[in-house]
């Protein structure tokens, strides 16, 4: 089985800042064949279901803004927030789906305003 | 617009089964492209992925409860349902039934999630 961690647990960023969350995997979920990474990130707000943000650990789906992307490759992994908004307070989780459909997610990290 | 919901009891007895219908609206549930699923979602142990189906019938389950659950599709009503035996207090989360592509897990789409509590 693969492991996510994520770090940190929780970040209180002011607004207009930039947020940065990492995720490690406990093995590579890049695929050789085809050069691609099988991560993918969500945002959970209160009270709502996970929203998935990024897919193929860079991909923003559709209508996600900007202010995010997903960056790394192999094993690290990063979420930003360019610019942190009052709508951003969420946890927000990483997931490896290099087993598909098997699939694993981190712990989740939280976010606030500062 | 894609949507989900999911039905069922709110609390079950241990030892029991938790039986949970999600049923898809704005979509069919017979398309190839996709593949249906259970998350749940625990204080303890965060999101897990339970069980995922395609309509043609392959289902893929989560090694670590394999043995206690079952999934089936309703073409006709375009709903899929959960079964997971032997429940005990630590199946007490948040159910979500969820949508990925069918070779690819991330999921693009969720019900609202139903808490179902395992309490006597």
């Amino acid at each position: 089985d693969i492991v996510m961690t994520q770090s940190p647990d929780s970040l209180a960023v002011s607004l207009g800042e930039r947020a940065t969350i990492n995720c490690k995997s406990s093995r590579s979920v890049l695929n050789s064949s085809n050069n691609k990474n099988y991560l993918a990130w969500y945002q959970q707000k209160p009270g709502q279901s996970p929203k998935l943000l990024i897919y193929w650990a860079s991909t923003r789906e559709s209508g996600v803004p900007d202010r995010f992307s997903g960056s790394g490759s192999g094993t690290d992994f990063t979420l930003t927030i360019s610019s942190l908004q009052a709508e951003d307070v969420a946890v927000y989780y990483c997931q490896e789906y290099y087993a598909t459909p098997m699939c694993s997610f981190g712990q989740g990290t939280k976010i606030e305003i500062k | 617009q894609l949507q989900l919901q999911e039905s069922g009891p709110g609390l079950v007895k241990p030892s029991e089964t938790l039986s949970l219908t999600c049923t898809v609206s704005g979509g069919s549930i017979t398309s190839s492209t996709y593949c249906w699923g259970w998350v749940r979602q625990s204080p303890g142990k965060g999101l897990e992925w339970i069980v995922s189906k395609y309509y043609s019938g392959r289902t893929f389950y989560n090694p670590s409860l394999k043995s206690r659950v079952s999934i089936s599709v309703d073409a006709s009503k375009n709903q899929f349902s959960l079964n997971l035996n032997s429940v005990t207090a630590a199946d007490t989360a948040v159910y979500y039934c969820a949508r990925h592509y069918a070779d690819v897990n991330w999921f693009d789409a969720w019900g609202q999630g139903t808490l179902v509590t395992v309490s006597s």
